[in-house]
């Protein structure tokens, strides 16, 4: 069983809809928790990077972490076609230094 | 701003070649890291370096071998090609150990 579950979608919404993107992760030691963007045959971009449990908001991007549930969600306010792409959450234990994918979600935002 | 610059974009190798892929981090960043990303899979990290110093590794293949040089530019060999090293090789850099900034990768082909 992979340490970060990440469902793959594709997930289809209409534009202007609010998206709900989730992983779940079983190492309790991981402490920082981020999503990337990306498009096809591009790098990933990061987007959010949050630590402990609680929110985070930049414009319409929302980073919610529950670390006593395992779980992390970003959510997308009015959601545009551009936003469509694969969303890869990533975490960190904060002692390695390197980070553990989800294995991404597809999403397709539609006029 | 200035991103992370990978080269070259492409590569075209035959089975049991040697390839060279070259990266060069963001202006002030200590650290590089080296994913590869299979086609619909999640990156999968490589190895990364610290001050020129090998910081951590992965699944890094015995025929792979990397550096990080004076100028703090990365280079990741690969010997031996096989079919399956055909993938998406990333670069990240970052300043802290967290916000890792991708670069937009090389698509090596192995036929």
């Amino acid at each position: 069983q992979k340490e970060v579950e990440q469902d793959p979608g594709p997930l289809s919404v209409p534009e202007g809809a609010i998206v709900s993107l989730n992983c779940t992760y079983s190492n309790s030691a991981f402490q920082y928790f981020m999503w990337y963007r990306q498009y096809s045959r591009k790098g990933p971009e990061l987007l959010m990077y949050t630590y402990s449990s609680g929110n985070k908001e930049d414009g319409r991007f929302t980073a919610q972490v529950d670390k006593s549930s395992k779980y992390i969600s970003l959510f997308i306010r009015d959601s545009q076609p551009s936003d469509s792409a694969t969303y890869l959450c990533a975490m960190d234990t904060g002692t390695a230094s390197k980070l553990t994918f989800g294995t991404g979600t597809r999403l397709q935002v539609t006029l | 701003a200035a991103g992370v610059i990978q080269s070259p974009r492409h590569l075209i190798k035959e089975k049991r070649e040697t390839a060279t892929l070259k990266c060069y981090p963001i202006p002030r960043h200590d650290t590089v890291y080296w994913y590869q990303q299979g086609p619909g899979q999640d990156p999968q990290f490589l190895i990364s370096f610290y001050e020129k110093m090998q910081s951590d590794k992965g699944s890094i293949p015995d025929r792979f071998s990397a550096q990080q040089f004076s100028d703090y530019h990365s280079e990741l060999n690969m010997s031996s090609l096989e079919l399956g090293d055909s993938a998406l090789y990333f670069c990240a850099s970052s300043q802290s150990r967290y916000e890792q900034y991708f670069g937009p990768g090389t698509r090596l082909t192995v036929t």
